[in-house]
């Protein structure tokens, strides 16, 4: 199992432009989500998924669209970048049993000029 | 909305003394979990707390969840510095988790 993939691991963007950040998992999980990592702030909720067809927000989810048409993939969509978007964005997925335990993956560091 | 702390933000210690890491929250959780996020590196799940007054342990780490269900901790006994990282807590609000902001651990050998 390749467990949490992301695409790009780095961009660089200009003030405006939109971009898809891609994430996948092989594991069936039901629960997705994309949080944002900044210096001194821990990672803040974006945008969530609780199955396929399902989205909700969290935090903080201005700037950012989402979607989830099949379980493995949940991409997440910077509409008109901002230099306050500039972070590192971390995946997660977990199953909904239990555990909870929260998959990550590697992180994609986006910085918005 | 739900808040969760973390202190302290940093902590440097020698290779071989104790180190500890305290999480409050705002409200009662559901559960709290703790992950250890390596330098350059992604959050790694360690651990889910979720009866009052738990204890567990894994080797030198020992995780514990608050009677009232809204504060937690984290104790490394005899720290290596294969211990260095961020470690968050996170506590379960409903669907979700809100993560602390975590405590950056440095071990000088």
């Amino acid at each position: 199992n390749a467990g949490v993939t992301q695409t790009p691991k780095f961009q660089v963007l200009k003030t405006g432009q939109s971009m898809t950040l891609q994430c996948a998992q092989d594991m069936n999980h039901e629960y997705m989500s994309w949080y944002r990592q900044d210096p001194g702030m821990g990672l803040r909720l974006i945008h969530y998924s609780v199955g396929a067809g399902i989205t909700d927000q969290g935090e903080v989810p201005n700037g950012y669209n989402v979607s989830r048409s099949t379980t493995e993939d949940f991409p997440l969509r910077l509409l008109s970048a901002a230099p306050s978007q500039t972070s590192v964005y971390f995946c997660a997925s977990s199953n909904q049993g239990q555990a909870y335990e929260q998959y990550f993956g590697p992180g994609t560091r986006l910085t918005v000029t | 909305g739900q808040q969760v702390m973390q202190i302290p933000q940093y902590q440097h210690v020698q290779e071989g003394e104790d180190f500890t890491t305290y999480c409050n929250s705002s409200t009662t959780l559901s559960n709290i979990q703790w992950y250890k996020q390596r330098p350059g590196g992604h959050p790694v799940f360690l651990i889910q707390l979720v009866k009052s007054g738990e204890v567990k342990k894994q080797k030198r780490l020992t995780f514990q969840f608050g009677e009232a269900k809204k504060n937690s901790s984290l104790h490394i006994t005899a720290t290596q510095t294969t211990d260095v990282g961020t470690y968050f807590c996170a506590g379960r609000y409903g669907q979700n988790f809100v993560f602390g902001p975590g405590t950056r651990l440095s071990v000088l050998p």
